[in-house]
């Protein structure tokens, strides 16, 4: 039972457009979202996250837009550069026994010049 | 600067051999976890600590096992390796187990 999903294995965009990343999230105990790049060969580090309390967290390009009616959440990179090109995941955690980070399956990224 | 290192960074090894995979943190953190990542399956958890004396078993813990005698380090032992473990490691710690995980480079892992 996969509670963090990310639909589309890969996605591929126009630098200097908007790039939009997908996330839906099936357990409803999860009030703390993330944001994940991984570059090849290197670990994933840690880009951008969102309260529940929230419905938006900007960060320099990078926006996380929270519906929580929805079970949804999305990252918007504006505007797409050739080295935002990486795997993107997307991982939750709540309360009530889900303290534990969840991951998605990740979004490859790829922005091309 | 803090940081958590793995190595080794490659291993090749041979189908039933035990093979312990290293991870030590400076971040002084009391959470830290062991992910595979595989094609198809994005990150999934294989043991965790809280604390020192701490584990616990994550949904892909079996073949696996990690002990804590200290807060810098938590190893992770295959006991006995198959080539469905071939696979890229990676050790992550945090303050808290539900927030900003801090991951290490990765063991890329090869069993034959």
């Amino acid at each position: 039972d996969q509670q963090v999903k990310q639909n589309s294995p890969s996605l591929s965009v126009q630098e200097g457009r908007i790039s939009i990343l997908n996330c839906d999230y099936t357990n409803s105990m999860f009030d703390y979202f993330l944001w994940y790049k991984k570059y090849p060969a290197e670990g994933p580090t840690f880009l951008i996250s969102i309260s529940s309390i929230k419905d938006k967290n900007e960060d320099g390009r990078f926006t996380v837009f929270l519906n929580k009616s929805a079970k949804h959440l999305s990252l918007h990179i504006v505007p797409s550069q050739p080295g935002d090109s990486a795997v993107y995941f997307c991982a939750a955690s709540g309360a009530g026994g889900s303290e534990k980070l969840v991951f998605g399956k990740g979004t490859k990224l790829t922005v091309n010049p | 600067d803090a940081e958590i290192t793995q190595s080794p960074r490659h291993k090749i090894t041979e189908t039933g051999r035990q093979v312990t995979l290293a991870c030590h943190q400076t971040w002084n953190h009391n959470n830290m976890f062991w992910y595979r990542q595989d094609l198809g399956h994005g990150l999934r958890l294989i043991h965790y600590s809280y604390g020192v004396q701490d584990t616990n078993k994550g949904e892909v813990s079996d073949g696996y096992s990690v002990s804590r005698s200290n807060t810098e380090d938590l190893p992770l032992t295959l006991e006995s390796a198959a080539s469905s473990q071939t696979s890229v490691y990676f050790c992550a710690s945090s303050d808290s187990p539900r927030e900003t995980q801090y991951f290490g480079p990765g063991t890329r892992l090869l069993v034959l």
